[in-house]
């Protein structure tokens, strides 16, 4: 298995642009996670998806950020337009949903300058 | 408010010797907890879950406890190895919730 992929691995973006980050989860793990790291903060959970539906996203910063999920094997988190402190490491994470352990891809690296 | 805590940030051990990392949390009732380990650049592991009805759990040098009266986990590698050095992060139930982690440092 593959496990989860996530692209890009690396993004330096100016401030106002957008950004999109992509994910494959991997096949047959049905809960689909967004964490985002910083130094100060730590991994923070932004959303997860069950069978392809959101089903909580109150870590979402602000409305600047976005994800979707429009089928099992693909999702993409959005921002736009883009802030210097967004610079972060995204993470992208699958669960079998009859499991407990989280299976995180390698993180894209954003820096916003 | 809900907060979880990882005893440091950083933790130097002799190579060797026992390292014991400590996970705290508080206003949190979770069914069990995980530990994870991170190394640069890469995205964490999962190395072992340990639920709120299990007192200890082993995996060959490492060892889980869960204090749910404490509200606490420690984690113990034995015998640390530069290898091991990472950092450390543990990760309750309720919403899959991770602590700031703890960079270990095993000195060779």
């Amino acid at each position: 298995d593959a496990g989860v992929i996530q692209s890009p691995r690396h993004e330096v973006t100016e401030m106002g642009q957008e950004v999109t980050l992509r994910c494959k989860p991997i096949s047959g793990h049905n809960s689909l996670f967004w964490y985002r790291q910083t130094m100060m903060r730590g991994l923070e959970l932004l959303i997860y998806f069950n069978n392809n539906v959101p089903i909580d996203d109150s870590g979402m910063p602000e409305d600047r950020f976005s994800a979707k999920m429009p089928n099992a094997s693909f999702s993409t988190l959005k921002i736009q337009p883009s802030e210097p402190r967004d610079s972060a490491v995204y993470f992208c994470a699958s669960l079998v949903t009859s499991g407990n352990t989280i299976y995180f891809g390698e993180g894209s690296w954003l820096t916003v300058v | 408010s809900q907060k979880i805590e990882q005893n440091s940030e950083a933790l130097n051990i002799q190579e060797g010797k026992t390292a014991t990392l400590t996970c705290n949390y508080t206003n949190y009732s979770p069914a069990y907890l995980q530990w994870y380990r991170q190394d640069p650049g890469r995205g964490p592991v999962f190395l072992l879950l340990i639920r709120e009805n299990e007192k200890e759990k082993r995996k060959e040098r490492l060892k889980v406890t869960f204090d749910t009266t404490l509200k606490q986990s420690l984690f113990h590698i034995t015998a640390s190895q530069p290898a091991d050095s990472a950092t450390y992060l543990c990760a309750l139930s309720e919403k899959l919730t991770f602590g700031t982690g703890t960079r270990l440092t095993i000195i060779p």
